[in-house]
This record gives C-alpha cells, structure tokens and sequence, in this order.
C-alpha cells in the first residue's frame, strides 16, 4: 500500500510570494495527481503527470520518479489560490484505473 | 463543460437506517469511484467499479456497502444500516481510462454531506 506524506501541513503566505509544496510517496506509480479542494468541500484535479513537468497558468507541478517525490508550485499567488491541495497516487497497483490514496492536504492562505 | 453530479447534497439519517447516494458520472467515463472523507480527515477510497462490477474495493467498503449502476446513468452507493462513524462527505469520481493511457484524471462530484444522528 503506497503511503502519502505532504509538506507543509498548513503555509500562509503574502500575496505575490512562490508557494511550493511537497509531497513523497513510498511504492512506484504510473502517474501522480494533484488535487484542489475548496472550502466548500468540492475536489478539482489540477494535474496528472507521470514525468517531467506540468504547467497550466500560474500552476507548475514537477516529478521525480525515482526519489519518489513531487512538488507543487503556485508562482505569484492571490488570495484566490487559498485552499487545500492534495498529492494522491494510485492506491494498489500504482496504475491504471486504481483508487487513489490521499495525501492529508496542505492548508495554504494567501494573505492580500 | 461534462460534469459528475450527486444528489442529496446534505442528507440527514438516524443511526441503523440505511441511505443510497445517488451520483451520474460523466457520460462517456467508464470507470467509477466512491470515496469518503470525515471531517478533518483526510479522503479516503472506498470501492471503484468498471463493467458492471467491483473492480477494487479498500477496507472500509465493508458487508453494510454496496454499489450499484442500476440504468446507463446514474451509479449507487447505498449504506445498509448507517452508523455515526459513516458521518462523512461522500464524493463519486469518474474516468474514461483507456487502457493505452497509464493513468487517467479522475473527476470529482460536489459530494454529498452525510449525518448520522
């Protein structure tokens, strides 16, 4: 079973600063997802990536597959980037159609 | 732009009576997943389902869960005999997952609010 740690667990930052967050895993995967959850509740996939780098707007995801490591990054971040990003990774196998296993979020706040 | 829906949004439910959370995943997706999430907690997968069967199932999905597609639309999650530790938001996923892919992007319902009472 692929365990998920994330980090940091909660980060405040000012309005404009460079957020990274971390995320490890212990068990190869195919693929890695981030995640957005808002304070609502509802959940929106932000990225899959197997390799390499992904960047959509201000939004860059990178990973390293064998160090078993990802990061998130949000470049020039607004109050609007406030909420709980998640790392998940397939849950059994590490592919295809698996459950995903959820890292427990980070909780960032950009302050104006 | 397709989006996976789920009804009630908030349900309310007396402990020992059961509950079916209805969810219509994205038309052409095959895959589909139920996944829960206590408050505070972290999400958790509960079972996922493909041709018309159990394709994996975690711990949790216990004897009281059980999943269904009952038409071509709408996929099912009913719990037998409600518990207050089944207090959670429910959320359905669903993924096309075409086999040459590794992967697929899985899109997430709005959830559905349980309390056991």
């Amino acid at each position: 079973k692929n365990e998920v740690e994330q980090s940091p667990q909660n980060l405040t930052a000012q309005e404009g600063e460079f957020i990274t967050i971390n995320c490890s895993y212990s068990v190869g995967i195919s693929a890695l997802h981030w995640l957005q959850q808002h304070p609502g509740g509802g959940i929106v996939s932000l990225f899959m990536l197997s390799s390499g780098k992904k960047k959509h707007g201000r939004l860059i995801a990178t990973i390293n597959i064998q160090e078993k490591h990802s990061s998130l990054h949000i470049t020039a971040s607004h109050p609007r980037d406030s909420a709980v990003y998640i790392c998940a990774v397939p849950g059994r196998t590490g592919g295809g159609a698996d459950g995903l296993t959820f890292g427990k979020g980070t909780h960032l706040i950009i302050q104006p | 732009e397709p989006e996976v829906t789920q009804t009630p949004s908030h349900q309310v439910t007396q402990m020992g009576q059961e509950v079916i959370l209805r969810c219509v995943p994205i038309s052409n997706h095959l895959y589909f997943y139920w996944y829960r999430q206590i408050l505070g907690q972290k999400v958790e997968f509960l079972v996922s389902f493909y041709n018309n069967e159990i394709s994996e199932k975690s711990e949790i999905f216990d004897d009281q869960f059980s999943v269904e597609r009952p038409d071509g639309s709408n996929f099912t999650l009913k719990i037998r005999s409600t518990k207050l530790e089944d207090s959670a938001m429910y959320f359905c996923a669903s993924s096309v997952f075409l086999r040459v892919q590794a992967q697929d992007t899985q899109y997430f319902g709005p959830g559905t609010r349980l309390t056991v009472l």
